[in-house]
């Protein structure tokens, strides 16, 4: 089966910060993965999918790139709403693997 | 609008069987795969499976092939989970998804607990 790798597995950084999360998979996946955001209590939300694609009413701060193998998550400019887990979900093929997750906390 | 309903939270002690369930409303149930992710107390999420209502294909999770059943009902626009015993280690909180481009509507969750 395919891994999924995020890293970093937390960060922290300033409001206004250019954030950055990677996910790496162990094989070619083509363009078909998603990003999700779950704040502490709260259920996931989709942000990206087909790995740039925003989903509509997600704040323009996000982004997604890449294609095959690696992948990245960025908010532009971090916000204190911004604070959550964030993950990526492969979906070529199953299993439809989930990445371990990134927590990012502010600064 | 579009939502999926589950069912609510459950305790349960080892060894007892349960069904979840996940409705779907505002759209043609029947024509989006259906997900199932689980969520462990304090961890990350895991895919368990993923169902098509129109057809019922199936596919499971390697880690979780054998351990549950997921089914769906097209008639009542409803998808479920169910296990047929439980084990202590299922305690965890359960969400259906819908497979849209990414899994674009969440369920809001079913909290399961087995303790004896």
């Amino acid at each position: 089966d395919i891994q999924m790798t995020q890293s970093p597995s937390s960060l922290s950084a300033s409001v206004g910060d250019r954030v950055t999360i990677t996910c790496r998979a162990s094989q070619g996946i083509s363009n078909s993965l998603a990003w999700y955001q779950q704040k502490p209590g709260k259920v996931p939300k989709l942000l990206i999918y087909d790995a740039s694609s925003l989903q509509s009413g997600v704040p323009s701060r996000f982004s997604g790139s890449g294609s095959g193998t690696d992948f990245t998550l960025t908010i532009s400019s971090l916000q204190p709403e911004d604070v959550a887990t964030y993950y990526c979900q492969k979906y070529n093929s199953a299993p439809w693997t989930f990445g371990q997750g990134t927590k990012v906390e502010i600064k | 609008e579009v939502q999926l309903v589950q069912s609510g939270a459950e305790v349960k002690k080892p060894g007892e069987s349960l069904k979840i369930s996940c409705k779907g409303s505002g759209y043609s149930f029947s024509n989006y795969w259906i997900a199932w992710v689980r969520q462990m107390p304090g961890k990350g999420l895991e895919w368990m499976g993923i169902i098509y209502p129109g057809d019922s294909d199936t596919r499971y999770s390697p880690s979780f092939q054998g351990q549950v059943t997921i089914s769906a009902d097209t008639s009542i626009s409803t998808a479920s989970l169910q296990w047929s015993s439980l084990k202590a280690s299922d305690t965890a909180m359960y969400y259906c998804a819908r497979l849209g481009g990414g899994l674009d509507v969440w369920g809001q969750g079913t909290t399961v607990t087995v303790s004896s």
